[in-house]
């Protein structure tokens, strides 16, 4: 079936720091990718998304770009921040489903 | 704000015993899934719903079943709970129009002993 998958799959970053967390996805015809956050014990939320038909976005400290040639995606954190430590999924969506990554664990050490 | 709420945040149930997960969102949304978290695994799609008595296997659907009855409802059935099926369960809809987010419920931790 389709895959997503994501690296790396933990990451220690100072604060202030960047950190990067990419994705690659098997469905050609995915068209929207969005960004979650799971902080401890808490549901996933979303964070930032981008589509097909766009190359980068940025959101305050946090950017997406996305190469659909190559088929992939990335997560970009500047000034990172102990309240950014958490698990990030991307994920790609073909029309109606759903398919995440496995996640990355992100810890920023003050 | 989207809404959607499992029924429990806790389970314990013994093994060989049938297990109903409810959720249910309020946002008139025509899309709804069971994703199960495992550390290491991520979230993987267990069943999805793109309309009521809809159905569509994702990508572990083996010892579960779904129901979808009402819009608003999506169970996960345990018919036979094992201990490998020891797991946190997450429900999430979405509006069923392209290119949108999933909302996600609080989740809902199952242990099978």
């Amino acid at each position: 079936g389709e895959n997503v998958e994501q690296h790396p799959s933990t990451l220690s970053v100072q604060e202030g720091d960047s950190a990067v967390i990419k994705c690659t996805y098997s469905d050609s015809a995915s068209n929207y990718f969005p960004w979650y956050k799971q902080e401890l014990g808490k549901r996933p939320q979303l964070i930032i998304d981008i589509r097909s038909n766009v190359g980068e976005k940025k959101d305050q400290r946090i950017a997406v770009t996305l190469n659909k040639t190559a088929k992939h995606f990335s997560l970009h954190i500047t000034e990172t921040q102990p309240e950014d430590s958490a698990v990030y999924f991307c994920a790609a969506i073909d029309y109606d489903k759903v398919i995440f990554g496995p996640g990355t664990s992100l810890s920023v050490i003050p | 704000d989207v809404k959607v709420t499992q029924s429990s945040r806790y389970l314990v149930k013994r093994t060989g015993e049938k297990v109903f997960l409810e959720c249910v969102q309020d946002m008139d949304h025509e899309n709804m899934f069971w994703y199960r978290q495992d550390p290491g695994l991520g979230l993987r799609l267990i069943y999805f719903s793109y309309d009521v008595k809809m159905k569509e296997k994702g990508d572990i659907p083996e010892g579960y079943s779904v129901s979808r009855e009402k819009k608003e409802r999506f169970s996960l059935i345990l018919e036979s709970a094992s201990t490998n099926q020891t797991s946190m369960y997450l429900c999430a809809s979405s509006p069923g129009i392209t290119d949108t987010e999933a909302f996600f419920g609080q989740g809902t931790r199952l242990t099978v002993v």
